[in-house]
Formats: C-alpha cells, structure tokens, sequence
C-alpha cells in the first residue's frame, strides 16, 4: 500500500497570502487529522476529519480551516498568512476498525515558509 | 484539560545500552497511545500502538507499557544502536478524537 502522501512538499508564501495543502490518505484509511509542527510549540493538533465530517478541532483561529472530499482526500486552508504560521505541517491517516484501529501513519510533511 | 510529558527531554548513551524514556499523561481517560520516532527534518515513523485496553505491547527491540490509573507509559529500547537516534514522541488520543503529543525526547546513541 502505498503510503500517506502531501503536496506540495517545500512551500514559500507573503505574509497575507493564503496557501492549501493536500493531503491523501493511505487506501482504505476514512480520518485523516492535521498537525502543526514548530521549534517552539512542538506538535499541535489541528483537526480531524472523518466521512467528509470534522469531529474536533484544535486552539487555533479561524484562519486555519479544512476539508474532506468523498474519497477521504483531505485539504487544509490557511488565510490570511502571518509569519507565525511557517512551520511543517503533517497529516496522517488512520483506519476506524481492526487490530490497528486509530493507529496514525504520518505524510512527509509539507513544509511551509512565510516571509 | 489533557497534557502529555516526556522526560527527559534529552538522553546520551553508549551503543548496547538498554533505556527507558517516560511519557505522562493527565487524564486517564484516553482512548490510546501511540510512541513515534521522528528523524531530522521529516515525518513521524509509528513504533507502537497501545489501546486502552492494552498493558503493553512489543515490537522487536522495542517494548511500550501502559498504565492508565497512574497516567504513565514507558517506551524500553533494548540493545540501543546507533540507528535509533532520533526524537521519540508519545501521542495521547482522547475520547474526543483529538491528539495531544508530548514535547518529545532527543535521543542520541554513540558508537
């Protein structure tokens, strides 16, 4: 299988400008949550999507929101950039049932400058 | 609300050694916990799922416990090498499907 994947992967965006990133998940995988990973903050949860639905979201405004498509394919939005805002963000991918339900497989990561 | 601790935040040791690296969590109502490891500039590699239902579970050198009363778990690397240094992060999920990671522990393992 193959695994998670995220485009596009290096990414340089002005402060004021909005960016989206893609997310696909591994076949088969239904939720797929977002993350937001910096030196100072660590990794901080984003939200989590699940049948086109999202079931929670992290402390983070507005600006940040996101979506599921009918194939589980997962896009996040940021508007409005601030330099605060460059950071890796990562996305995974898990399955609802089995041995390994839950279990998150992590994407490479999309890397996002704001200047 | 939920928050996760991993300590120590750094560990230097000599190649062969056994260690423990420690995660604390302060709801025990979580639905399960997951240990990572991250290498420099990438993504998060999954090491070990426990469910909350679980105590512990091992894979290869790698063995994780779980216990939810006292809000700890435990990642024991056997025999360490060179090629497990990197950062090990534990995940707590919470009943909200949210996930909530701990800060991470840096690991370096000298030849």
């Amino acid at each position: 299988k193959a695994g998670v994947t995220q485009t596009p992967r290096y990414l340089i965006k002005t402060r004021g400008q909005q960016v989206t990133l893609s997310c696909s998940p591994i076949s088969g995988h239904r939720s797929v949550s977002w993350y937001q990973q910096t030196p100072g903050q660590g990794l901080q949860f984003l939200f989590e999507y699940f049948s086109e639905t999202q079931r929670n979201k992290g402390n983070f405004p507005g600006r940040f929101s996101g979506r599921q498509f009918s194939n589980s394919r997962s896009e996040m939005n940021v508007s409005t950039l601030e330099l605060g805002d460059s950071a890796l963000y990562l996305c995974a991918s898990s399955p609802e049932t089995g041995k390994y339900r839950n279990e998150q497989y992590f994407g490479p990561g999309t890397r996002l400058t704001v200047t | 609300k939920q928050e996760v601790t991993q300590i120590p935040a750094a560990l230097s040791v000599p190649e062969g050694e056994n260690l423990v690296l420690n995660c604390s969590f302060t709801d025990s109502a979580i639905y399960n916990l997951q240990w990572f490891r991250q290498d420099p500039g990438k993504g998060l590699t999954s090491l070990l799922l426990i469910q909350s239902s679980q105590r512990e579970q091992t894979s290869g050198r790698l063995n994780a416990s779980l216990d939810k009363s006292s809000g700890r778990s435990t990642l024991y690397i056997a025999a360490s090498q060179p090629g497990d240094s990197a950062t090990y992060l534990c995940a707590v999920r919470t009943g909200g499907f949210k996930t909530i990671f701990g800060a991470g522990t840096r690991l370096f393992v000298k030849a």
